[in-house]
């Protein structure tokens, strides 16, 4: 079935180090997206990607970085410079400028040790 | 993009029907009104969208006002499984920013 798949479903990170979340879709989507989720809260748009090797920036960017090197893949680094990244993260896709919904996959739960 | 307003929580009978309301006084004449939900620990699941007319799926029925400052999402016979977190979001058409608020807790009770 077509879908997004997120990898792991939850990630421990250790202070001063980087991690990398998965995130694949098998749908075709042009552009992919990067949301985090704190509890009780909605969600935040992190990065997103209209195309393959382009990429912005959403509302809460610092801290984390992106590549869009091939259409079904989008992961996202969180970095030691993410001083609190201890959330829900979720990614998604959708068709590209078009009025069809965003796609989401299942997230990964990532906390600090 | 136009902001949402929803009440934080709301009950609902098992059986009867569930009746989400999202205030978008600012929305524009491009922008889309979509609704999406999620339950615990999962990724959110669209619903349903549209414009100004009223819209009707197998999950559900939107109830646009015709001002367009308003909606209702109807959940027609509420199950215990529609307890979820329940998201109106405002979107302009052709641009793929999708603002979410804090949404609408519904408790379906049996």
């Amino acid at each position: 079935d077509g879908g997004i798949t997120q990898s792991p479903k939850y990630l421990f990170r250790k202070e001063g180090q980087n991690v990398t979340l998965s995130c694949e879709q098998n749908l075709n989507h042009d552009a992919m997206y990067w949301y985090r989720q704190d509890p009780g809260q909605g969600l935040r748009l992190i990065y997103y990607s209209q195309i393959v090797n382009d990429f912005q920036k959403g509302d809460i960017a610092e801290g984390y970085s992106v590549s869009r090197e091939k259409k079904e893949s989008f992961p996202l680094t969180v970095t030691s410079a993410q001083k609190n990244p201890t959330a829900f993260y979720l990614c998604a896709s959708s068709i590209e400028g078009e009025v069809g919904p965003q796609h989401f996959g299942d997230g990964t739960r990532l906390s600090i040790l | 993009d136009a902001k949402t307003t929803q009440p934080t929580s709301m009950d609902c009978a098992e059986g009867r029907a569930a009746n989400l309301p999202c205030n978008h006084s600012t929305i524009s004449g491009n922008e889309y009104v979509y609704w999406y939900r999620q339950i615990h620990s999962q990724g959110p699941q669209y619903i349903i969208h549209g414009l100004k007319n009223n819209e009707t799926n197998e999950m559900a029925s939107l109830i646009i006002t015709e001002d367009r400052k308003s909606s209702t999402l109807i959940l027609p016979h509420a199950t215990l499984r529609d307890t979820a977190v329940y998201y109106c979001i405002v979107r302009v058409y052709n641009f793929n920013k999708f603002y979410f608020g804090s949404g609408t807790k519904l408790n379906v009770k049996p």
